[in-house]
């Protein structure tokens, strides 16, 4: 199936540091979801993006919707090891309730 | 509020026998998806239901699998017969079609065909 395009596909980086990640698509996207998923349990819903050029956090993180609307990004900032796991992004295209999923980065924090 | 529920959360069958995965969405969601979920393929939808009527079944792999949902607050993927190919985590996820389409997962099963 279409998946987009997501880097990096991993990270490793110290306790402290800020994270930044983006998905990228050919295509143009109505909505945008972040998802976190730890080993053994299902994607969880971080944060929802639905206009282009949006900027929306949730606590440590920030995820904006690109203004092309064929992009977003995710930044997490002063990482904590809790933070590890892989992160998703899934868009949406108008006409649609189905998501695309990105192919996601995996995340390693070290203490 | 009780999250989507899957059940089993683990299942281990042999090759050829039948396998049926169990789903309740968030009440109040009227559309439910069906993924799998690989290393080498990542998530892929494999068909979603909206107000219980199969809208989208591009991503069944073939005629062994089906799907069903009976009801709102159920929904059955069945593999007949399971081929060890079939070994994934096939996830069940809920959204509103009438608010903010946000998806929400359940916890999964992991399937595993020997």
């Amino acid at each position: 199936g279409q998946q987009l395009n997501q880097s990096p596909q991993s990270m490793f980086i110290q306790e402290g540091e800020d994270v930044s990640m983006n998905c990228t698509s050919s295509s143009i996207f109505n909505t945008w979801l972040w998802y976190k998923q730890d080993p053994g349990e299902g994607p969880v819903l971080l944060i929802a993006l639905y206009k282009a050029g949006e900027l929306t956090s949730n606590g440590r993180l920030t995820a904006q919707f690109g203004i092309t609307r064929k992009d977003s990004f995710l930044n997490i900032s002063a990482s904590i090891p809790s933070d590890v796991g892989i992160y998703f992004c899934a868009g949406q295209r108008s006409g649609t309730y189905k998501y695309i999923f990105g192919t996601g980065t995996r995340l390693k924090v070290l203490a | 509020d009780a999250g989507v529920i899957q059940s089993p959360r683990h299942e281990v069958t042999e090759m050829g026998q039948e396998v049926t995965l169990r789903c309740k969405p968030i009440s109040g969601h009227n559309s439910l998806f069906w993924y799998r979920q690989t290393m080498m393929r990542g998530l892929e939808l494999l068909i979603y239901f909206n107000n219980n009527v199969p809208i989208d079944d591009s991503g069944m792999p073939e005629d062994r699998f089906s799907a069903k949902m009976p009801n709102a607050s159920f929904s059955t993927l069945k593999i007949q017969p399971s081929e060890p190919r079939d070994s994934a985590v096939y996830f069940c996820a809920s959204s509103s079609i009438s608010g903010s389409y946000e998806q929400y997962f359940g916890p999964g099963t992991r399937l595993t065909v020997t």
